[in-house]
């Protein structure tokens, strides 16, 4: 069965920078595009974007550009998320998703990323 | 302010039927049936629950059913249950090669 599963939550402080993983099962990796969306505490979900598994080429959204990158490691089955110099305000629960140009089906189980001095 | 505009709560009494509304533009909803729908009770990871506008996965109870009228999609839940009580997020691809998302309906079962 598809999977897709999240490393565990973090705690930085401000300014320092954050990698966030997600391993895949259960389909072909390279034949999926993966989403990365953020949901702030008591809030909605934000696209931030995604990348293709295939070509490794990112799409960033409108505010989601500058400290954001999205890698892959096709080897591995693995997407990463990495936030740089990162502000309170980046707190949240990160999602990682697959889907193909479409809004996504299955959901990895979220990393709560908390940013505090 | 999200991209697609859904009510902010909604509620119904067990056995009710209760309807919630996303309305974007003719930039995305309006013109792709790649709309969605999540459902994520609280603490939880969303769960599709509609894809492609009224498409159920395995798994999804025939209470849930999606529509489309013009830029405006619904998700309908007939047979309201107690363990309905989430929030309901609609999403659509859009013609900027983008995913947008409504900002969120509480559904209560009163």
């Amino acid at each position: 069965q598809v999977q897709l599963v999240q490393s565990e939550s973090e705690l930085k402080q401000p300014g320092a920078s954050v990698k966030v993983s997600c391993r895949a099962s259960g389909y072909t990796f390279t034949s999926y595009t993966m989403n990365w969306i953020r949901q702030a505490p008591g809030q909605g979900l934000e696209w931030m974007g995604w990348i293709s598994s295939n070509a490794g080429s990112p799409t960033y959204a409108q505010g989601f550009t500058g400290r954001i990158v999205f890698s892959l490691d096709t080897s591995a089955s693995t997407a990463y998320l990495q936030i740089s110099s990162l502000k309170a305000d980046d707190t949240a629960v990160y999602y990682c998703a697959r889907s193909t140009v479409r809004p996504p089906d299955y959901w990895g189980q979220g990393t709560l990323v908390t940013v505090s001095s | 302010q999200s991209a697609l505009t859904q009510p902010p709560s909604v509620s119904g009494s067990p056995g009710q039927s209760v309807t919630i509304s996303c309305t974007g533009t003719s930039s995305d909803v309006g013109i792709y049936n790649r709309v969605s729908w999540y459902q994520q009770p609280p603490g939880t990871a969303p769960r599709l629950m509609i894809s492609e506008v009224s498409n159920r996965p395995s798994g999804v109870p025939d209470r849930f059913s999606g529509s489309k009228s013009g830029n405006t999609a619904s998700l309908t839940i007939s047979g309201l249950q107690a363990e309905d009580e989430a929030h309901y997020y609609c999403s659509s691809y859009s013609s900027s090669s983008t995913v947008l998302f409504g900002g969120g309906t509480k559904l209560t079962v009163l």
